[in-house]
This record gives C-alpha cells, sequence and structure tokens, in this order.
C-alpha cells in the first residue's frame, strides 16, 4: 500500500476554508484517495473519495493534481466542530482494507 | 437506521485474564473489520470478514486474539489471555460490498486497558 505523508497538526480560525494536504508520491494506477475524519472517543468517519481532478460533497471537497502525487481536501467554513484528526488513505482497487497514517490534527480556534 | 455499535465501550481488566469484545454491524452489510490502536501508534488493520469467512486475518498481532462471526451478524473479538501490551482501543467497521469501494463505517470503539 502506497504510504501517505501529512502535516501532523495545523490551527484555522473559525469560518476560514481549511485546505489539508497529503502526499502520496508512490500512489500506483489503480488506487482511489481516500479521506477520513476523526472526532475524539470516536470511530472514524468517512469524507470523500477521489481518483482524479476534482470531487466534491456536502462536506468538502478534494483535489487532486493530474500526477496524483499528492490531494488536498478542502473545508469550507470550518467550525469549531471541525476540529478532528483527518487521515488520507491510498486504497487500491476494490481494496476495502485501510490503512491508517498519523493523521492531520486540525484544531479550529474561535 | 442504527450504526455500527460496540460493546463494551471501555473494560479495565488484569493482566492474565480473557476479554471479549463485541460487534454489532449495520444490518445487511457483509464486510466487517477489525482495527485496534494501542497507545500512541497508529490504527492498525486486525482482520476482515465477509459474511461469516474470514477474507484476511493478516494484521491479528498473535494467537492470543479469537475473532468468531457466527451466522453473519454480529463479530466478537477475545483476547486469552490478555498482555499489558494488549491496551488500546479496539474498532469496529462494517461495509457493503460495491465496486470500487465502499465507504467503511466504524463504531465507537472499545478501549481496553490491561494492568
Amino acid at each position: 500500500l502506497a504510504k501517505t505523508t501529512q502535516p501532523i497538526s495545523m490551527d484555522s480560525y473559525e469560518g476560514q476554508e481549511v485546505n489539508i494536504t497529503c502526499s502520496h508520491n508512490n500512489i500506483a494506477t489503480n488506487d482511489y484517495i481516500t479521506w477520513y475524519q476523526q472526532f475524539p472517543s470516536q470511530g472514524p468517519r468517512f469524507i470523500i473519495q477521489g481518483y482524479k481532478t476534482k470531487v466534491t460533497n456536502e462536506v468538502a471537497s478534494l483535489f487532486i493534481p493530474a500526477d496524483r502525487k499528492s490531494s488536498t481536501l478542502s473545508l469550507p467554513r470550518v467550525s469549531l466542530s471541525d476540529t478532528a484528526v483527518y487521515y488520507c488513505l491510498v486504497q487500491p482497487y476494490g481494496n476495502n482494507r485501510l490503512a491508517f497514517g498519523k493523521g492531520n490534527q486540525v484544531v479550529v480556534i474561535p | 437506521e442504527a450504526g455500527v455499535t460496540q460493546f463494551p465501550s471501555h473494560s479495565v481488566i488484569e493482566k492474565g485474564q480473557t476479554v471479549t469484545l463485541r460487534c454489532d454491524p449495520i444490518s445487511g452489510h457483509d464486510n466487517l473489520y477489525w482495527y485496534r490502536r494501542v497507545m500512541g501508534k497508529e490504527i492498525k488493520f486486525l482482520l476482515h470478514f465477509v459474511k461469516e469467512s474470514k477474507q484476511d486475518e493478516s494484521g491479528m498481532p498473535n494467537n492470543r486474539f479469537l475473532a468468531e462471526r457466527t451466522g453473519g451478524t454480529y463479530s466478537t473479538l477475545k483476547v486469552q489471555p490478555a498482555e499489558l501490551e494488549d491496551s488500546g482501543v479496539y474498532f469496529c467497521a462494517s461495509s457493503q460490498d460495491g465496486e470500487p469501494y465502499t465507504e467503511a463505517f466504524f463504531g465507537q470503539g472499545t478501549r481496553l486497558t490491561v494492568v
């Protein structure tokens, strides 16, 4: 499984757009990029998944450049409740096994 | 619709004792996974059931861990005998079949403390 690298932590003010980056230099052709969010004392929760270009849902947007060696999760206008650890994962096609890295602790401050 | 539920939420046992964790997946989800995070480490895969069959148990740390999913519904993870290094949070997740990937729904986890 391709390894992912994320910043350890970041702070953001409430109401701002937050962009969380992830590096996955060894991503394979049939790998998908998936992001999960984890609040304290809870299990991870699926946010978004993509293969290339841009994917948007009601929670976030995922930007993947043409070389797919990195991706950016964008959270619009964060609130205090968006404080969580955000995990970027690379998954082979059809493989549901998740390989979590250290994640990125995002703290939203008022 | 009920999500993935795990029981107990927290268990404290002495070294050498036995503990059984339970996971009830979302109804209709054939795939069930166990993960765990030990102190200071990343969340690690333990095993994957498809219905009642073990699809992948490569993440199980040793033979003190036994997972079952009788009838393809709920699953149990037994640790016998428990050791200090087994302390951590054990997560269960379930998902439907689908390609290329289906979202995994996680429970809130069971925090196991071995003293």
